[in-house]
């Protein structure tokens, strides 16, 4: 079955850097819309980047954009998701999505790893 | 800006019929989707394309659609359906963006 498993939270400090992972199986991965979401405590989901099927389309939230840079490797069935300059406002679970066939939904998601962003 | 907005909480009854709406101006142009989170885990899609239902999801759990705004209905809620509900559609005006209405928790009373 689709398994989705997120790495590389933690803590780190204001304007530092931080790289998430998310090792995809079960699926074709070179072959979907994949995505990250956040969620920050006690607060709703938010979308935070998307890429195509072939990471030649990135697309970011105004929240994040010129700051953090989604990637994927097709070869290693894995979805990346670089952050630069984080400031407490990213502290949050970041979650692994799979783009559904339409491209529109997200019909998997990972556990989530989390971030903290504090001096 | 793309928006969609929903009620911050809705509460029925077991056995009732739970309706949670998501409004917003570019619903009737953008397929809707739902999603349901229990606190600690993560969302799980219900209803995608407005009114279809993955498999594995239950027949109680359907969706709609009218205008502006978009309807998850759950007949007969069990306790079980208690969670937070997110639904969710893509801006595609210009580049890309996929937005999330703020949430509504369900609470089986």
């Amino acid at each position: 079955q689709v398994q989705l498993a997120e790495s590389g939270g933690g803590v780190v400090q204001p304007g530092r850097s931080l790289r998430l992972s998310c090792a995809a199986s079960g699926f074709s991965f070179s072959t979907n819309v994949m995505h990250w979401v956040r969620q920050a405590p006690g607060k709703g989901l938010e979308w935070v980047a998307g890429t195509s099927y072939d990471g030649s389309n990135e697309y970011y939230a105004d929240s994040v954009k010129g700051r953090f840079t989604i990637s994927r490797d097709n070869s290693k069935n894995t979805l990346y998701l670089q952050m630069n300059s984080l400031s407490a406002e990213d502290t949050a679970v970041y979650y692994c999505a799979k783009g559904d066939y339409s491209n529109y939904g997200m019909d998997a998601w990972g556990q989530g790893t989390t971030v903290t962003v504090s001096s | 800006s793309y928006e969609l907005t929903q009620p911050p909480s809705v509460s029925v009854f077991p056995g009732q019929t739970a309706r949670i709406t998501c409004s917003g101006d570019a619903l009737p142009k953008q397929y809707a989707y739902w999603y349901y989170q229990k606190p600690g885990q993560a969302p799980v899609l219900v209803i995608y394309k407005d009114s279809a239902r993955p498999s594995g999801i239950p027949e109680r759990f359907s969706g709609s659609t009218s205008g502006t705004t978009v309807t998850l209905t759950i007949s007969g809620v069990q306790a079980e359906d208690e969670a937070d509900y997110y639904c969710q559609a893509t801006d595609s005006s210009g580049t890309y963006r996929w937005v999330f209405g703020g949430g509504t928790k369900l609470t089986v009373l």
